[in-house]
């Protein structure tokens, strides 16, 4: 059984910087043609592509938030960090990783983290 | 960057209806292209990958087809269940790029 389960603060101040961890089972980020990526989706509004890691260390990102996102894996761990830094209340969102890869697009999510970006 | 054009923006339908949801590319996305269920407040769930192949374990009322630029959801007698938001989602090129998403309300 595949699960994915994201974790880290569920408030943080403008300016700061968001780390959030996805830690996952059920499949192995050293494995062929698995990836992880990250998504996130303001309240009310659409979902959004934020960055993704393949299983071989190909990364992607949205240039949206290319200078301030950052995507890591760790496959001792069995987890994909993401941060974002210099936030801002435009950054307040629910925020999803989800296993995937071009073909199988995203075929396993978490339960998703309510960030909120206020002071 | 690819954008993709999801329309319409909302519907209304009644159980036992046809529906149908575009997503337009404004290039060659070669079959690219996933389809996900969300209902309020819960994780989007994919319904079809790679435009038309569906994903194990959902109901074979939902399929995918189109080609090139344009492709379409469609919901075969729309049961209860369904009433939700759809989203189209381009993986041919990073950044993959989600459609606007589509309401589907009782009438």
């Amino acid at each position: 059984q595949i699960t994915l389960r994201e974790s880290g603060p569920t408030l943080v101040k403008p300016t700061q910087t968001l780390t959030l961890t996805c830690t996952f089972s059920g499949f192995s980020l050293t494995t062929s043609r698995v990836g992880v990526a990250w998504i996130r989706q303001p309240p009310g509004k659409a979902l959004e592509w934020l960055a993704l890691v393949y299983w071989d260390d190909d990364k992607h990102y949205s240039p949206s938030l290319k200078n301030r996102v950052t995507i890591t894996k760790d496959t001792s761990t069995n987890q994909v960090v993401l941060t974002l830094t210099n936030v801002d209340p435009v950054d307040t969102a629910a925020y999803y990783c989800a296993k995937g890869n071009r073909i199988d697009a995203l075929n396993d999510w978490g339960q998703g983290i309510l960030v909120t970006v206020s002071s | 960057d690819i954008q993709v054009t999801q329309s319409p923006a909302s519907l209304s339908a009644s159980v036992g209806d046809r529906v149908t949801i575009t997503c337009r590319a404004n290039q060659n996305i070669y079959n690219y292209i996933s389809w996900f269920q969300q209902r309020p407040g819960k994780v989007p769930k994919l319904l079809i990958f790679f435009a038309s192949r569906l994903q194990e374990g959902v109901p074979s009322r939902f399929s995918g087809s189109g080609s090139e630029t344009d492709y379409t959801l469609t919901i075969n007698s729309l049961q209860p269940d369904d009433f939700a938001t759809y989203f189209c989602l381009q993986t041919y090129n990073t950044p993959w790029t989600f459609g606007q998403g589509t309401r589907i309300d009782i009438k």
